[in-house]
């Protein structure tokens, strides 16, 4: 399966700044996931990221706050803009792979998003 | 959408012990899968399975297709298990739904 590297792994922001996470992949996938998770819930998934085209968001998140470049397709990235303490979360990057028919997971080690 | 649910939502054991985390979900799939999330935020993928059981080391995990519903068993239990776990099954397109997880902690 896939390796993914993502960085930072952690941060902490002031209130106003945006924060910008890289997702490197050790091989080409068509489809990169965004997710955030919040403290104690679990993931959400904010956008699909394709390559070449813009990404597909979910209810409830946009493009102005979190947008998302995919200049190939073994990088993405994620902005967090205009952070507000209730952006203070573990956002990850993941994709799919195919085994036995079915999609694998695979996520990067995360990171930890604290605005003050 | 699949709901999905797992139980407990906190368990703590004594090294050695016998763990069972149970997930339920809502609408048939094709496959689910169990995930660890370590303290630091990581999550690493640990089955993925359709039917029946996959065994790997001393997890294993279950699931009985007709009833909605996988077991993960951890036998002989380490303070090295101690990680909250994840179910997940697919939804519309690529996505997943994600249970809440099961937060364990496994005493020396």
């Amino acid at each position: 399966s896939a390796v993914i590297s993502q960085k930072p792994s952690r941060d902490i922001c002031q209130r106003g700044t945006s924060l910008t996470i890289q997702c490197q992949v050790d091989s080409q996938v068509t489809m990169m996931f965004w997710y955030r998770q919040q403290p104690g819930q679990s993931l959400t998934l904010i956008a699909t990221a394709n390559q070449g085209s813009e990404a597909t968001y979910e209810s409830g998140f946009v493009i102005d706050k979190f947008p998302i470049s995919r200049p190939n397709l073994t990088f993405s990235t994620l902005t967090v803009s205009n952070m507000s303490p209730e952006d203070s979360s573990i956002y990850l990057c993941s994709v799919q792979g195919h085994r036995s028919g079915a999609n694998v997971l695979t996520f990067g080690a995360g990171s930890r998003l604290t605005v003050l | 959408k699949n709901e999905v649910e797992q139980s407990p939502q906190n368990l703590t054991a004594q090294e050695g012990e016998f763990i069972t985390i149970n997930c339920s979900y809502s609408v048939g799939i094709s496959a689910l899968h169990w995930l660890q999330q370590h303290p630091g935020g990581g999550i690493v993928s640990l089955f993925m399975l359709s039917s029946g059981k996959k065994k790997h080391g001393r997890l294993i995990a279950t699931i009985n297709i007709q009833e909605k519903h996988s077991s993960l068993h951890i036998t002989a239990s380490h303070p090295r298990d101690s990680a909250v776990y994840i179910c997940a099954v697919p939804s519309y397109g690529q996505n997943f739904v994600f249970g809440p997880g099961t937060r364990l902690s496994v005493l020396p």
